[in-house]
């Protein structure tokens, strides 16, 4: 596609649930970021998928969160067990792998657990 | 680590205004430095960016300057509009391949006519 796909738009699930954010990234971008928007927290860096080599998960707050990336391509973060505070706007970028090229976002999955 | 630091908001200007927001950073190296927008309701975008030291990024009408020696990447604008309201983030990314990019935590940004 023009530009990074992310679905669904809007998620609304109970506290408890599990939930899965859906990223289709720039075709021939082989570097794919996962990050979350809270407010006034700014943007932080959840996991970032760097071509063929292991992700940096770094940024994932806990186990209850993971991603994977299949086929070099489509990305899938996961959370289980949602939580309250897991409430925020998941955004999802990617880039070609090289250094100093800039990332491209999606519009997001703003995801609200009740 | 890596980290970047940005001026805390809300910044409330008038039309035709002078706008400065001020970044630092930390970073190992030598970094690339960008600064990114996010209109209400619209997804993040590249304003500007810049590789090198003393490199300025320009577009929009907005400047950043690399400044290696203050470890700074102040964004400034000469004349605001009410159309350049939004967030702004700073951020860095190291120069080499596979490494991820690093933001502050923005800067909303009102102007008012």
């Amino acid at each position: 596609g023009a530009g990074v796909s992310q679905s669904p738009s809007n998620k609304v699930t109970e506290k408890g649930k599990d939930v899965e954010l859906r990223c289709d990234p720039i075709s021939g971008h082989t570097a794919l970021y996962w990050y979350r928007q809270s407010l006034g927290q700014g943007l932080e860096f959840l996991i970032y998928f760097q071509g063929n080599s292991a992700p940096d998960k770094s940024g994932l707050p806990s186990d209850r969160f993971s991603a994977e990336r299949t086929g070099g391509s489509v990305s899938t973060l996961t959370i289980q067990r949602t939580q309250q505070e897991d409430s925020a706007v998941y955004l999802c970028a990617s880039s070609l792998l090289e250094a100093r090229t800039e990332a491209f976002f999606g519009q997001g999955t703003r995801l609200t657990v009740v | 680590g890596d980290s970047v630091t940005q001026m805390e908001g809300p910044v409330t200007l008038s039309e035709e205004a002078f706008l400065t927001i001020n970044c630092t950073y930390t970073a190992t190296g030598y970094p690339s430095l960008f600064w990114y927008v996010q209109y209400p309701g619209e997804g993040l975008q590249l304003l500007l960016k810049a590789t090198k030291a003393d490199d300025k990024g320009s577009n929009k009408g907005f400047e950043a300057t690399y400044r290696k020696e203050t470890t700074s990447f102040h964004l400034e604008k000469g004349s605001v509009q009410v159309s350049d309201s939004a967030v702004y983030f700073c951020a860095l990314s190291r120069n080499q391949a596979g490494t991820a990019l690093i933001f502050g935590k923005g800067t909303t940004l009102s102007v008012s006519s």
